[in-house]
This record gives C-alpha cells, structure tokens and sequence, in this order.
C-alpha cells in the first residue's frame, strides 16, 4: 500500500544533541513537508521541498535543518540550536493538480529530557 | 499575511444532532480547501475538499464554501461519539503546494 512512513514513533532528545527524523514516502509525490504540532495549536511549517534537492524554509526553520536526495525521502534534524523541540512532528506529501490534499504520515513524537 | 481561523471549541453535540464547524479565512487568492479529522495522538486524516462556491457532499459529511465571504463550514449529520476529535481547516492559495491550517476545533459528540 502506498503511504508515508515516519519513524520512530516516539523521540528523546538530550540537551545539547541533535536527532533526525525520518520520513519516507512510496507515494510518488513530488512536495514534502514538515510540520510541528503543539498541545492545543495547529499546525505550523518548519520546510517543505517541492522538487528533489530543493527546499524551502517554512515559517519556524530556525533550528531545524533538511535534505532532499531522494524523491522518496525527507528527512528532518531539530538541532541543538532549537530550544524548545518538545512537539509532535508531521512530514506530509502532496502529489497532483488543483492543489490536493496532503497526506499525512503517523508522526513523530519529541521530547526532550 | 495569511490567516485560518476557527473556534477552538469544544462544540458538543447529543448523538444524532447536526454539527457545524466554521472556518474564515483572509487571503481572497485561496482557490482549494480542505478539512481533516486529527484524532488525539493521531495525525490528520482528509476527510473533505471544496474548490467551487456551493455545497459538496460526501455520505454525512457536508462542505459549503463562500469565497465572497470567505467562509467555508463542515456540517456532520447524524454525529456519532465516533466523530469526537480535532477538525482542521486547510486553504491553499492559487494552487499552490502550501497550505495554511487553522488552529482546529474540537468536537464532542455525547452519547
């Protein structure tokens, strides 16, 4: 089946260390994105990438870094430059004209400790 | 700058009622819009898109877009405890690939 594949699910992060998050998609869609989510709040984009090794900074970059080799991958590094990345993270793909949906990956959960 | 809102909730509906969720949105470009269901700890799912001025259905699931009001709304017929979650409204501008979401509304729909 096609889909987005985050991982892991679940995420600990030490002060001063940086960590990845994997996203990955069979969907053939060209735009991939990250989103952060907290308690209570919408979504907020952190990068997109609308064509492989091409990206975008999306309205809270800072902190966070991206790469796009692959059509299929996306991954994302909250580095240590980010102070607060206790958050739930969404990558997400969209394929299609007429501006069609995302779909969505399971997510990832961060926390720091 | 571009702006999605909704009323964060909740809106508590009895078993079987109607309910209404409303979004606005400021920028008049916006050409496609979406609403997604985000069950806690769950990520968003799609659950309706509307491009054109008017209703568009989908089995109890109804979206009505105003773009002279800038206003789109889901209606939810015969709500089900099983519809309680987070409603996210969604607008993409011109096409685009980006879209803007809302702060969402959280909907519980009492047994």
């Amino acid at each position: 089946d096609g889909g987005i594949t985050q991982s892991p699910k679940y995420l600990f992060r030490k002060e001063g260390q940086n960590v990845t998050l994997s996203c990955e998609q069979n969907l053939n869609h060209d735009a991939m994105y990250w989103y952060r989510q907290d308690p209570g709040q919408g979504l907020r984009l952190i990068y997109y990438s609308q064509i492989v090794n091409d990206f975008q900074k999306g309205d809270i970059a800072e902190g966070y870094s991206v790469s796009r080799e692959k059509k299929e991958s996306f991954p994302l590094t909250v580095t240590s430059a980010q102070k607060n990345p206790t958050a739930f993270y969404l990558c997400a793909s969209s394929g299609g004209a007429r501006g069609y949906g995302y779909t969505f990956g399971s997510g990832t959960r961060l926390t720091v400790v | 700058q571009k702006e999605v809102e909704q009323n964060s909730g909740p809106l508590s509906v009895p078993e079987g009622a109607i309910a209404s969720l409303n979004c606005t949105y400021s920028d008049r470009g916006s050409q496609s819009f979406f609403w997604y269901r985000q069950y806690s700890g769950k990520s968003p799912e799609l659950i309706m898109s509307i491009y054109s001025n008017g209703d568009k259905e989908d089995g109890r699931f109804t979206a009505q877009l105003n773009k002279a009001s800038q206003y789109v709304s889901l209606l939810i017929r015969d709500s089900q405890p099983s519809d309680s979650a987070t409603y996210l409204c969604a607008v993409n501008q011109n096409y685009g690939q980006n879209f803007v979401f809302g702060p969402g509304t959280r909907l519980s729909v009492l047994p």
